[in-house]
């Protein structure tokens, strides 16, 4: 039973398109999140959801809008794709401890390649 | 701003030659530093959270360290299938995200 999943695991597109991402989790855990890994495997976070609520915006373009329909699901939809899109996109998921996130649980990863 | 400094950048090790990665920090009000390993085309893989200076935890030729400022992460007679990306990951007071390095990739040769 995988964790995290999320799909598709590959996606490439011209630039201009609209694309998404889908992922679940049966961990039960509360919060997800997604996070984007550049060419230099630098991971970053762009949002975070806890119990639907997104609750982390980082500096994104608004291109890209999540959604979460319920606590174990996360989506993520990209319009107008631009090359500078290319990367792999990560969706993890965490249950709070201690006042902070917790150990975060990862996804394979979707590899976006915008030509 | 949180910062996370990960160092050597890659190591290359022979078989059994054991080892430390550092990793740097600085943050408000630490609440967790974690560690990850990551493998080619894989997501990361949790190993450790660490919650308070001097604290210790191990898992088989693994142990990480915290003090104050850093963690190490010892590798101890390290095998091939060892060789992967380690990244650090601090988890800062009152936010519920994890600022990541950049990684250390470790190459461990026969």
């Amino acid at each position: 039973d995988t964790a995290v999943s999320q799909t598709p695991k590959y996606l490439v597109t011209q630039m201009g398109n609209d694309k998404s991402i889908k992922c679940e989790q049966n961990l039960g855990h509360d919060t997800m999140y997604w996070y984007k890994q550049d060419s230099k495997k630098f991971l970053k976070i762009m949002f975070s959801y806890n119990n639907k609520e997104l609750i982390i915006n980082e500096t994104v373009p608004n291109r890209f809008s999540p959604k979460s329909p319920d606590k174990a699901h996360l989506n993520l939809h990209i319009n107008s794709l631009e090359l500078g899109d290319s990367a792999v996109y990560f969706c993890a998921s965490s249950q709070r401890k201690r006042g902070g996130p917790g150990e975060l649980f990862f996804g394979e990863g979707s590899r976006l390649t915008v030509l | 701003e949180d910062q996370v400094t990960q160092s050597p950048e890659a190591l290359r090790l022979q078989e059994g030659e054991s080892s430390s990665l550092n990793c740097s920090y600085t943050v408000s009000g630490l609440r967790g530093l974690f560690w990850y390993r990551q493998d080619p085309g894989k997501g990361p893989e949790f190993l450790f959270t660490l919650y308070s200076a001097g604290e210790e935890k191990e898992k088989e030729r693994l142990k990480a360290t915290l003090t104050k400022k850093e963690s190490f992460l010892h590798i101890t007679a390290p095998k091939p299938e060892d060789s992967a990306t380690y990244l650090c990951a601090v988890s800062p007071g009152g936010g519920n995200k994890l600022t990541f390095g950049t990684g250390t990739q470790l190459k461990v040769e026969l």
